[in-house]
């Protein structure tokens, strides 16, 4: 079984401020995608890494994924309070791995 | 609209009364999945189908059965529901297993008292 495991399980910051979340597991992933859940709906897309090193850039957030293929980062850049909600990493090989996610609030 | 459907929304059963959770997509899609979420669990899958007539386990597969007559219809099945089967379920829809985007239902929150 792939452990995804994502840090801080809560965060909690005022509007403007930057943060980072992580994703890490000991096993190699050959793609990993990061979706946002919001209150009351299902998770959704943002962004999917395939290559070790890559960073693909969607606005104000950057998501990285390590050399090694076992890791992701997401930043966020002057976080605004509609970036509150679920953020969720899956990792796949055969079939995707969700880890448990960061529960995201920024407040006005 | 590309989308995932699920029904119900909500529900709350009794121990023992046998639900059926339905899920439909009309993106042809032929990889589909059903995840509970829980606090502190993240989304756990329950089962996978990779084609029509092709189901297979996931990670937490006691208790429920799918199945898949049609490439559109994914339902979930819950013969005898019992307290700890209580949770938000989630379906979901892929164009493959890994790597291209999971399009996700709204969710079936279900209560079982």
């Amino acid at each position: 079984t792939q452990l995804l495991e994502q840090s801080p399980q809560f965060l909690s910051i005022q509007e403007g401020e930057n943060l980072t979340v992580y994703c890490n597991s000991s096993s190699v992933f050959s793609s990993l995608q990061w979706y946002r859940q919001e209150p009351g709906e299902g998770p959704v897309l943002l962004v999917t890494v395939v290559t070790g090193g890559e960073v693909k850039k969607l606005k104000r957030l950057t998501f990285q994924f390590g050399d090694a293929r076992k890791d992701s980062s997401l930043h966020i850049t002057a976080a605004q309070p509609g970036d509150t909600g679920l953020y969720l990493c899956a990792g796949g090989n055969n079939d995707m791995r969700f880890g448990a996610g960061t529960r995201l609030t920024v407040k006005p | 609209e590309a989308q995932v459907t699920q029904n119900p929304r909500y529900l709350i059963t009794v121990t023992g009364k046998k639900l059926t959770v339905t899920c439909s997509q009309n993106m042809n899609h032929e990889y589909m999945s059903w995840y509970r979420q829980d606090p502190g669990l993240g989304l756990r899958q329950i089962y996978y189908s990779m084609n029509v007539e092709v189901t297979d386990k996931g990670d937490v597969p006691e208790g429920y059965k799918v199945s898949r007559k049609e490439k559109r219809n994914f339902p979930l099945i819950l013969e005898s529901p019992s307290p700890n089967q209580t949770s938000l379920y989630f379906c979901a829809s892929s164009r493959d297993r890994v790597a291209t985007e999971a399009f996700f239902g709204q969710g079936t929150r279900l209560t079982v008292v």
